[in-house]
């Protein structure tokens, strides 16, 4: 089945530390997408890519950065210098490409910071 | 600014009738979607509305009236499953996604 995963489930880390959240889909699309949400909080969009080796920054990319070497894998990085790093992160891709609106999501990852 | 409200919270018994309201002002529109989130766990899609007018499907409806920029969306005999989070998100005219806080939809028996 075609599907988008991440890893792991539940992350904890200690203050200061980098931590990569994984992102993977084996359904061949050129557009991924990470966000954030915060209890009370819409969805907020950190980075994007539409296309291998290509990204861009969304509405809260400060603290975060993100690789695309391979169009199955966009992994994000919450760095030391993400200020309230604890929530939870969901890395989504469009049901049909180009189009933006209905998306798969990945299952979530929560990260809290110690 | 861009801002998309909704109830944070509503209550409702089981086989009942729930409207779920949301109200937009965007910059621009190209589309309304309903997601159900259940507790920890990633959205998942319900409902698209481009035009105005109600969108059924099965339980669920959606409907959409784009001068009035609001939506609401309309869960029928109701079920225990239900009890989830409704996030409502608008596609802007730079075609990223805006996104409600979501309601918290607590069904009892």
């Amino acid at each position: 089945d075609g599907g988008i995963t991440q890893s792991p489930k539940y992350l904890f880390r200690k203050e200061g530390q980098n931590v990569t959240l994984s992102c993977e889909q084996n359904l061949n699309h050129d557009a991924m997408y990470w966000y954030r949400q915060d209890p009370g909080q819409g969805l907020r969009l950190i980075y994007y890519s539409q296309i291998v080796n290509d990204f861009q920054k969304g509405d809260i990319a400060e603290g975060y950065s993100v690789s695309r070497e391979k169009k199955e894998s966009f992994p994000l990085t919450v760095t030391s210098a993400q200020k309230n790093p604890t929530a939870f992160y969901l890395c989504a891709t469009p049901k049909r490409e180009g189009e933006v609106g209905e998306q798969f999501f990945g299952p979530g990852t929560r990260l809290t910071v110690l | 600014g861009q801002n998309i409200d909704q109830p944070t919270e509503m209550t409702a018994t089981e086989g009942a009738i729930v409207q779920i309201n949301c109200t937009y002002q965007t910059s621009g529109f190209n589309g309304l979607f309903w997601y159900q989130q259940h507790a920890g766990e990633a959205p998942t899609f319900l409902s698209y509305n481009v035009l105005d007018g109600l969108e059924e499907k099965g339980r669920f409806s959606s409907f959409l009236s784009r001068s009035k920029g609001y939506s609401y969306l309309l869960l029928k005999e109701l079920q225990m499953k239900d009890s989830a989070s409704y996030l409502c998100a608008v596609k802007d005219s730079n075609y990223q996604l805006i996104w409600g806080a979501g309601t918290k939809l607590i069904i009892k028996p």
